[in-house]
C-alpha cells in the first residue's frame, strides 16, 4: 500500500524559506509526478507544481518564481522549498502521487498533510 | 488557467437524497476532470477520474459524467458519511486547476 509522509518545520518567519519533504513508501518512485497542493486555512486547493521522476518539473505561474521541488530517488523522498514566504503562504501542504498515463489522469494517493503557518 | 466554476458552493440534504454538483471548465478540457471528497482535517481523497471512472473502493452511488466545459458529480443516496467538501479538478493543462469547493452538510 502506498502511503506519503509530509515532514518539516510547522512555523517559518516571514521572509525566510519554507522546506519540506515527502516521503514515500509501500511503492516505486518511477513512473509518477510527484506534486505537492496546498489549502490555507478555510480555504480551496491550489496546486504548486511537480516534478517528474525523470527529474523534470513545472510549477504555477503563480510561484514558479519562489518554488523548487527536487527529488531523491535513493531515499524515496521528494521536497519542496519556497522562499521569501509571507502571511499568504500559511497553508496545508499535501504531497500526492499523480498518475498521468493517457487516459487516467488523477492524484491517487495523498500524504495527510502539514500545516506550515508564516509568521514572526 | 483554465478557470473553475463549481456550483453550489454549498447545499443542504438529508440522508438518501440525491445530490447533484456541476463543474464548469473556461475551456473545453475533453474528459480529463476528477472529482475528489475531502473530510474536514483530512486530505482530499478521488472518487472519479475522467469525468466519469469510478476509483477502486469507492461506493457505487457515486458518478460522474460530462465532457469538454460541463461536469456533474452524483450521489444517488446520500449517506451520513457523504457529508463533506467536494472540488473538482481539471487535469487537461497547466496550472492544474481546482474548483471552488461544494460543502454537502445537513
Amino acid at each position: 500500500q502506498v502511503q506519503l509522509q509530509e515532514s518539516g518545520p510547522g512555523l517559518v518567519k516571514p521572509s525566510e524559506t519554507l522546506s519540506l519533504t515527502c516521503t514515500v513508501s509501500g511503492g516505486s518512485i518511477s513512473d509518477y509526478y510527484w506534486t505537492w497542493i496546498r489549502q490555507p486555512p478555510g480555504k480551496g486547493l491550489e496546486w504548486i507544481g511537480y516534478i517528474y521522476y525523470s527529474g523534470n518539473t513545472k510549477y504555477n505561474p503563480s510561484l514558479e518564481s519562489r518554488a523548487a521541488i527536487s527529488l531523491d530517488t535513493s531515499k524515496n523522498q521528494f521536497s519542496l522549498k519556497l522562499t521569501s514566504v509571507t502571511a499568504a503562504d500559511t497553508a496545508v501542504y499535501y504531497c500526492a502521487r499523480r498518475v498521468a498515463t493517457k487516459p487516467v489522469y488523477c492524484f491517487d494517493h495523498w500524504g495527510q498533510g502539514t500545516l506550515v503557518t508564516v509568521s514572526s | 488557467a483554465i478557470q473553475m466554476t463549481q456550483s453550489p458552493s454549498s447545499l443542504s440534504a438529508s440522508v438518501g437524497d440525491r445530490v447533484t454538483i456541476t463543474c464548469r471548465t473556461s475551456q473545453a478540457i475533453r474528459d480529463d476532470l476528477g472529482w475528489y471528497q475531502q473530510k474536514p482535517g483530512k486530505a482530499p481523497k478521488l472518487l472519479i477520474y475522467s469525468s466519469s471512472s469510478l476509483q477502486t473502493g469507492v461506493p457505487s452511488r457515486f458518478s460522474g459524467s460530462g465532457s469538454g466545459t460541463f461536469f456533474t458529480l452524483t450521489i444517488s443516496s446520500l449517506q451520513p458519511e457523504d457529508f463533506a467538501t467536494y472540488y473538482c479538478l481539471q487535469d487537461y493543462n497547466y496550472p492544474l486547476t481546482f474548483g471552488q469547493g461544494t460543502k454537502v452538510e445537513f
